[in-house]
């Protein structure tokens, strides 16, 4: 069955340093999302990506952070100058789009900002 | 704005117990859709359900079944006699419908089902 797939699973960084967390959708899919979840917290929304571009983005998103579908396969979230705050379990998500509105989530990218 | 509440932050029950995870909305959409999200110990987001709000009836499958009522604003999750693999961290979560691309899902923030031998 195909699933989402991320990398690395987990990134340790020094506080200002840029981090790429990259992730492959499932292949026929057309929307793409990445959420956080700060430990121990709800799953938050980050960034959805359609068309070749950013559809919504919420307030957590701002000018550190970037998405990129570099190729036909790969979704890439870029924080540009990492801080403590940013240390959280980062999950992209796909969905096939049209009528169906679930999302299939990868095993997510455990970030620690030290 | 769109909001989910998981009143119960943790449950505990003994195996074959029967438990039900409570969810409450808020949008101001007349159409959305209701998921339930597992989440077990290893931390990743498994999806197991999607319901429409216009769909009321109520579904089954398997141990899990939901009820969804529109008029209390509910989503809630039962599994029936639970087993120790269903310990997990459960997440309720909300869509609203659009014929563009503002699919985000907001979420609850989630229970914590233990379920003991």
């Amino acid at each position: 069955e195909p699933e989402v797939t991320q990398t690395p699973s987990h990134q340790v960084t020094q506080m200002g340093q840029e981090v790429i967390l990259r992730c492959v959708p499932i292949s026929n899919h057309l929307y793409f999302y990445w959420y956080r979840q700060i430990l121990g917290q709800k799953v938050e929304f980050l960034v959805s990506f359609y068309n070749n571009e950013i559809s919504e983005k919420s307030e957590i998103f701002d000018d550190q952070f970037s998405v990129e579908r570099p190729d036909g396969s790969n979704f890439t979230l870029k924080i540009r100058s990492t801080k403590l705050e940013d240390s959280a379990m980062y999950f992209c998500a796909s969905g096939v789009g049209g009528s169906s509105y679930e999302q299939y989530f990868g095993p997510g990218t455990r970030l620690t900002v030290t | 704005a769109q909001k989910v509440t998981q009143a119960q932050t943790e449950i505990s029950v003994v195996e074959k117990e029967d438990v039900t995870l409570d969810c409450v909305y808020e949008t101001r959409d007349t159409t959305y859709y209701l998921f339930w999200y597992k989440q077990p110990p290893s931390g990743e987001l498994v999806f197991l359900i999607r319901r429409n709000s216009f769909d009321e009836q109520n579904e089954i499958s398997g141990r899990y079944s939901w009820n969804f009522q529109k008029s209390t604003s509910s989503f809630n999750f039962t599994i029936t006699a639970s087993q120790v693999v269903d310990s997990a961290v459960y997440f309720c979560a909300l869509s609203r419908i659009s014929s563009g691309s503002a699919r985000q899902l907001t979420f609850g923030s989630g229970t914590q089902l233990t379920v003991l031998p």
